[in-house]
C-alpha cells in the first residue's frame, strides 16, 4: 500500500541554522509533492507545490527538492526564526487525491 | 484571501447522536474534502466531491456520510456517533480537480461521550 514517512521526532534547531525536513513514499510516483504547516489547534497552510520534472523549488527562505528515483522530498528552512516553530506535513498526490504524511515538529529557539 | 469555515470549533455529543458537521468556502472552488486527524496517525480522508450532488469515498468513510447540496457548502454527517469518532475534524477546499493545493478551515474538535 502507499505509505509516506515522515521523522516522527522532533527537530530542534537554534534560530539562523537550516532546518531540513525529510519526506519519503513507497509504492506510488506521484506527480506532485506539496508541503503544508500546521500550528497547534489549526488546519494545515499550504505552503509549496513541487512537481516530478521541477527537481527544486524555491520561495522566500523555503526550498523543497523532489528526487523521483529516491522517492523523497526534502524540505529546507533557511535562516530559520521561532516563527517557523510547527509541524510541516508533506503530500504526494495520487490521482484525484492527497496522501499526508503524520509531520515533523520543528523547534526553533533562541 | 480563501476562506474555509466550519460550524463550530468544539462539539460534545453522546454515543448515538446524529451529528451534522458544516463547511462553507467563498472562493467559489469545485472540491472539497472531509479528514480526521488523531495523533499518530495523520490526516485521514473520509469523504471529498468534485461538484454539487457528487461525492467519492476517501480511506476512511465508514461511519460517516456527506452532503453537497450547493458548490460552497459541504456536509459531514455522522449517523450514529461513536466514541472511536472522537477526533479533529478538518474541511478542505480546492481550485482544480486533481491534487492541487487544498485550503483548510480551522477544525471542529468532536468529543463523543
Amino acid at each position: 500500500s502507499q505509505k509516506i514517512e515522515q521523522n516522527s521526532e522532533a527537530l530542534n534547531i537554534q534560530e539562523g541554522k537550516t532546518a531540513t525536513l525529510t519526506c519519503n513514499y513507497t509504492n506510488y510516483s506521484p506527480a506532485y509533492l506539496q508541503w503544508y504547516r500546521q500550528d497547534p489547534g489549526r488546519g494545515p497552510v499550504f505552503l509549496l507545490l513541487i512537481r516530478e520534472n521541477e527537481k527544486e523549488k524555491r520561495k522566500e527562505r523555503l526550498k523543497v527538492t523532489f528526487d523521483t528515483t529516491l522517492k523523497q522530498s526534502l524540505f529546507h528552512i533557511t535562516a530559520s526564526q521561532p516563527a517557523d516553530s510547527a509541524t510541516y506535513l508533506c503530500a504526494p498526490d495520487t490521482t484525484d487525491k492527497l496522501i499526508f504524511g503524520t509531520g515533523t515538529r520543528l523547534q526553533v529557539f533562541p | 484571501d480563501v476562506k474555509v469555515t466550519q460550524s463550530s470549533r468544539y462539539l460534545v455529543k453522546r454515543t448515538g447522536e446524529k451529528v451534522f458537521l458544516e463547511c462553507v468556502q467563498d472562493m467559489d472552488h469545485e472540491n472539497m474534502f472531509w479528514y480526521r486527524q488523531d495523533p499518530g496517525l495523520g490526516l485521514r480522508l473520509i469523504y471529498f466531491s468534485y461538484d454539487v450532488k457528487m461525492k467519492e469515498k476517501g480511506d476512511i468513510p465508514e461511519g460517516y456520510s456527506v452532503s453537497r447540496e450547493k458548490k460552497e457548502r459541504f456536509s459531514l454527517i455522522l449517523e450514529s456517533a461513536s466514541t472511536n469518532q472522537t477526533s479533529m475534524y478538518l474541511c478542505a477546499s480546492g481550485p482544480y480537480r486533481g491534487a492541487y493545493e487544498q485550503y483548510f478551515g480551522p477544525g471542529t474538535r468532536l468529543t463523543v461521550t
